[in-house]
């Protein structure tokens, strides 16, 4: 079945980037996702990238996508303590209609 | 607006209690889900709901029992649920149930079950 993998833990400090990385294993992946989840609330959509792009930029939000690679990338520039809380990316996987959750990136951001 | 509303925040059930968690939206989307989430994990699908009908059931087991009485209202009836049943399920709906519609979701439903 499909895979989706992240690092489990980001630190960085406040005013600096953060990337988080993904990586995926369906070949047929058209649409991939961002999703933030702060402490005991519910899945926050950021972004969303289509297969047939490379880069998406959204405010401070920058998508990178190596589809030859299966790997996504979100870089959140000048990272703000409001930007502390699990990342996910996403897959919609077509073969079963679903969409695939990676493992959730636990982003920290200190002063 | 892109809200899809859950009730309750919070519940407690015993393993014999029946009770129902609610889902709500106004975006005219046509499709609705069911998520689980266990403490440090990602959500799992449970169920789909695509123009009312059931689309998808990821074999979850009858003591879940999900409902759509339209296309805005999303309802889980819980019934003899088990200690790990516990955890925060989530709602999110979409405009169709394809790749490129995204889902939206909900606070969800901590569900403690004693």
């Amino acid at each position: 079945g499909e895979d989706v993998e992240q690092s489990l833990f980001l630190s960085v400090r406040e005013g600096d980037s953060s990337v988080i990385n993904c990586t995926y294993t369906d070949s047929s992946s058209t649409y991939l996702y961002w999703y933030k989840q702060e402490p005991g609330a519910g899945l926050q959509l950021l972004t969303y990238i289509f297969s047939n792009m490379d880069m998406k930029q959204d405010q401070r939000l920058t998508v990178l996508l190596n589809k030859k690679d299966k790997h996504l990338s979100l870089r959140i520039a000048d990272t703000q303590t409001g930007d502390s809380a699990i990342y996910f990316c996403a897959d919609f996987w077509a073969n079963t209609d679903k969409l695939i959750f990676g493992t959730g990136t636990r982003l920290q951001v200190f002063p | 607006d892109t809200e899809v509303t859950q009730t309750p925040k919070h519940l407690v059930m015993g393993m014999t209690n029946k009770k129902s968690l609610k889902c709500e939206q106004h975006m005219g989307h046509r499709a609705m889900y069911w998520y689980k989430q266990k403490a440090k994990k990602p959500p799992e699908l449970m169920f789909v709901y695509s123009y009312e009908k059931l689309s998808i059931n990821e074999s979850v087991p009858s003591r879940f029992s999900p409902e759509c009485p339209n296309s805005s209202l999303l309802n889980l009836h819980l019934h003899a649920l088990q200690p790990e049943d516990s955890a925060l399920y989530l709602c999110a709906s979409s405009q169709g149930s394809g790749p490129q519609h995204e889902q939206y979701f909900g606070p969800g439903t901590r569900l403690t079950v004693t």
